[in-house]
């Protein structure tokens, strides 16, 4: 039971134009939802958060989207950079502190 | 100046070992997790503390220990090590259990079973 999926194992831009990332979630409970960014060999770190009070939330290059109704979020990177070219993952805290994952998105950005 | 490091990074072990992986946090967290990447890539949580005291315990087989020493601390212990053992483990901490803003993790220890 995956409740939270992110459809798209991989995605290929070109440098500058914009990554759109996909997160759906099943649970109408989440609240809160994140953004985590994986280099090989390295551990997820935090990119970007947004509150289910918010339908959307920016931080520089990186603004995510939320649409409660469709239960669907979504992260933008514009412009994208090959510096980019990681793992997404999205991610949302259950009401018993435990943080439910993704699948993850293998991003590639071409220069 | 790392600020949850777990060791060792890569563990090559034999079937029926028993094993151990440090973490280490330096953030002053009140919280700390074991996760599990699997071959298909999800990351599960495993086991959560909170200022030593076991909060989360997934479905876990019983092979996995983990313990803490201090708040500072989780290591996690396996006995009886099985081949569907291998996997990325990660360990990570964040600040409280409720709210959350982000958690940290460590770079993770590659465990193959052989």
């Amino acid at each position: 039971d995956q409740q939270v999926k992110q459809n798209s194992p991989s995605l290929s831009v070109q440098e500058g134009r914009i990554s759109i990332l996909n997160c759906d979630y099943t649970n109408s409970m989440f609240d809160y939802f994140l953004w985590y960014k994986k280099y090989p060999a390295e551990g997820p770190t935090f990119l970007i958060s947004i509150s289910s009070i918010k339908d959307k939330n920016e931080d520089g290059r990186f603004t995510v989207f939320l649409n409660k109704s469709a239960k669907h979020l979504s992260l933008h990177i514009v412009p994208s950079q090959p510096g980019d070219s990681a793992v997404y993952f999205c991610a949302a805290p259950s009401n018993t502190g435990k943080l439910i994952f993704g699948q993850g998105t293998t991003l590639q950005v071409k220069p | 100046d790392t600020a949850v490091s777990q060791t060792p990074k890569y563990l090559v072990t034999q079937m029926g070992n028993d094993k151990s992986i440090k973490c280490e946090q330096n953030l002053g967290h009140d919280t700390m997790y074991w996760y599990k990447q699997d071959s298909k890539k999800f990351l599960k949580i495993m086991f959560s503390y909170n200022n030593k005291e076991l909060i989360i315990n997934e479905t876990v087989p019983n092979r996995f220990s983990p313990k803490s020493p201090d708040k500072a601390h989780l290591n996690l212990h396996i006995n009886s090590l099985e081949l569907g053992d291998s996997a990325v483990y990660f360990c990570a901490s964040s600040q409280g259990t409720g709210e959350w803003t982000e958690a940290f993790f460590g770079q993770g220890t590659r465990l193959t079973v052989v």
